[in-house]
C-alpha cells in the first residue's frame, strides 16, 4: 500500500523552512527520500535504516519514527535549488522494493 | 553520477503494437528495476532483477514482461501497448554495500505515448 505524503504542496520563500511528512500502514525496515526536478530523474537524497539516527544532507535532515511507521523530511532556510517533488520510498523488508508516496511539490520562490 | 541510460528517450507507439524499452547500466550493479510516473501516483515498480535470468513482479506487472539475459541490460515489453501505458517509465539501480544499503540510482527516463 501507497505511503501517504503530507502535504501535497507547499510553496514558501527562500529561506523559509520546510517540513514534509510521509506515513505508512505498514511496518517499516527503511524509509528512503528522493528529489526530482521537472523532466528530470528522481535524485536520492538519503536513507533512514529502522533503529537508526537521524539523517542529515547540507541542511536536509530526515528523522524515522518506527514506532508510528512515519518519517518526516526537514528543509532548513530554503534554497531556490530546493524546488522540486520529494517523494519518499517505504521498504516494508521484501526484497529491496521501494513503494513510493505520490510526491510533495516544494516550490521556493525569491 | 551512476552509468545508466535508457531507449529510446521518447516514442510514440500505436495501440496493439508490442514495444521494448532498454535501460544499459555500467556500474555492475545487481539490482535493476523498471517503474512507471503518471500524475497523481508517483512511482509504482512493474518489475525487477536480482540477477541475471532472475527476475519478480511487481505492483503493476499485467500487460508487461521483462528480460535480462546480462548484467547490464534490463529490457522491458509492454507486449501489446494500451493507451493506459502512456507514461514515463523510469530505470533504476541498486547495489547493497557498506553503508549505501541499497539506495537507487535512477536513468533519465522514456516517455512513451500509445496513441
Amino acid at each position: 500500500q501507497q505511503p501517504v505524503q503530507s502535504p501535497q504542496a507547499v510553496i514558501l520563500r527562500e529561506g523559509e523552512d520546510a517540513v514534509i511528512n510521509c506515513s505508512s500502514s505498514k511496518a517499516l525496515y527503511s524509509v528512503h527520500w528522493y528529489r526530482q526536478k521537472h523532466g528530470e530523474a528522481p535524485v536520492f537524497l538519503m536513507i533512514l535504516l529502522k533503529g537508526g539516527e537521524q539523517k542529515g544532507h547540507d541542511k536536509i535532515s530526515a528523522s524515522f519514527n518506527e514506532k508510528k511507521q512515519q518519517s518526516s523530511l526537514y528543509l532548513t532556510a530554503s534554497q531556490l535549488s530546493y524546488s522540486g517533488t520529494y517523494f519518499c520510498g517505504t521498504d516494508s523488508g521484501s526484497a529491496r522494493q521501494l513503494t513510493f508516496g505520490s510526491g510533495t511539490q516544494l516550490t521556493v520562490l525569491p | 553520477d551512476a552509468g545508466i541510460t535508457q531507449s529510446p528517450r521518447h516514442k510514440v507507439t500505436e495501440t496493439g503494437t508490442p514495444v521494448t524499452l532498454r535501460c544499459h547500466q555500467t556500474e555492475n550493479h545487481r539490482y535493476m528495476y523498471w517503474y512507471r510516473q503518471d500524475p497523481g501516483h508517483g512511482l509504482r515498480l512493474i518489475h525487477y532483477s536480482y540477477g541475471v535470468k532472475d527476475t519478480d513482479k511487481g505492483e503493476v506487472s499485467d500487460g508487461y514482461s521483462v528480460s535480462r539475459s546480462k548484467t547490464e541490460d534490463f529490457l522491458l515489453t509492454l507486449e501489446s501497448a494500451t493507451s493506459s501505458q502512456t507514461s514515463v517509465y523510469f530505470c533504476a539501480i541498486s547495489e547493497e554495500g557498506g553503508t549505501t544499503h541499497y539506495e537507487q540510482y535512477f536513468g533519465p527516463g522514456t516517455r512513451l505515448t500509445v496513441t
